[in-house]
């Protein structure tokens, strides 16, 4: 158990729709990561937050956003879902520039 | 070309083989990381070096800057090692921003 938790664990949806995947780092890690792994790309970074504030950008896509709130749990939020989004999502968190820690994911399925 | 290479992308062996995973890169790096990802899907980071060489257990991680290139060993492979394997570099100036290679399939039979 790495102490990063990730609800829900599985979501299924439809073309269109919106949801919120959320992430709760582990005690005292002021970093939050959000992952994004789908069959034909593989592991991608989307986004991380330090603090509250963003501190990097990967290849999120504008229907998607995150935040990272004054209790330091993350919310990703994706919108206008198309079945290319359909894939495990996950988020880490770290202290510093330490080892990263990974949640369990939240696999999304777009019909 | 992608910036994180690893071969081989699949791997068998017998339980009891010295395994070795290999990653090359191609930006200059600020620290290396190697993760494991078991067939439930879920993500274990294994080690993080930005040098020399780093051990756990039956793991062992190398890097080498110069070369860009880092090994994975595993020795006396057990069934339970089977798993993907994903290596991972933060380039200089890039913040925490981690790219991932493709990950290498690891399976050994008993």
């Amino acid at each position: 158990d790495s102490g990063v938790t990730q609800t829900p664990k599985h979501l299924i949806t439809a073309t269109g729709q919106r949801v919120t995947l959320r992430c709760s780092p582990r005690s005292g890690d002021l970093s939050v990561y959000w992952y994004q792994q789908s069959l034909d790309q593989g592991l991608q970074f989307l986004i991380q937050y330090y603090n509250g504030e963003e501190r990097a950008k990967g290849n999120i896509l504008e229907r998607f956003s995150a935040q990272q709130f004054p209790d330091l749990h993350s919310e990703l939020n994706l919108s206008s879902l198309e079945l290319g989004d359909s894939a495990l999502y996950f988020c880490a968190s770290s202290r510093n520039q330490e080892t990263q820690y990974f949640g369990p994911g939240t696999r999304l399925l777009v019909l | 070309k992608n910036e994180v290479e690893q071969s081989p992308q699949n791997l068998t062996a017998q339980e009891g083989e010295f395994i070795t995973i290999n990653c090359s890169y191609s930006v200059g790096i600020s620290a290396l990381h190697w993760l494991q990802q078991h067939p439930g899907g879920g993500i274990v980071s294994l080690f993080m070096l930005s040098s020399g060489k780093k051990k756990h257990g039956r793991l062992i991680a190398t890097i080498n800057i110069q070369e860009k290139h880092s090994s994975l060993h595993i020795t006396a492979s057990h069934p339970r090692d089977s798993a993907v394997y994903i290596c991972a570099v933060r380039s200089i100036g890039g913040a925490q921003k981690l790219v991932f290679g493709q990950g290498t399939r690891l399976t050994i039979n008993p």
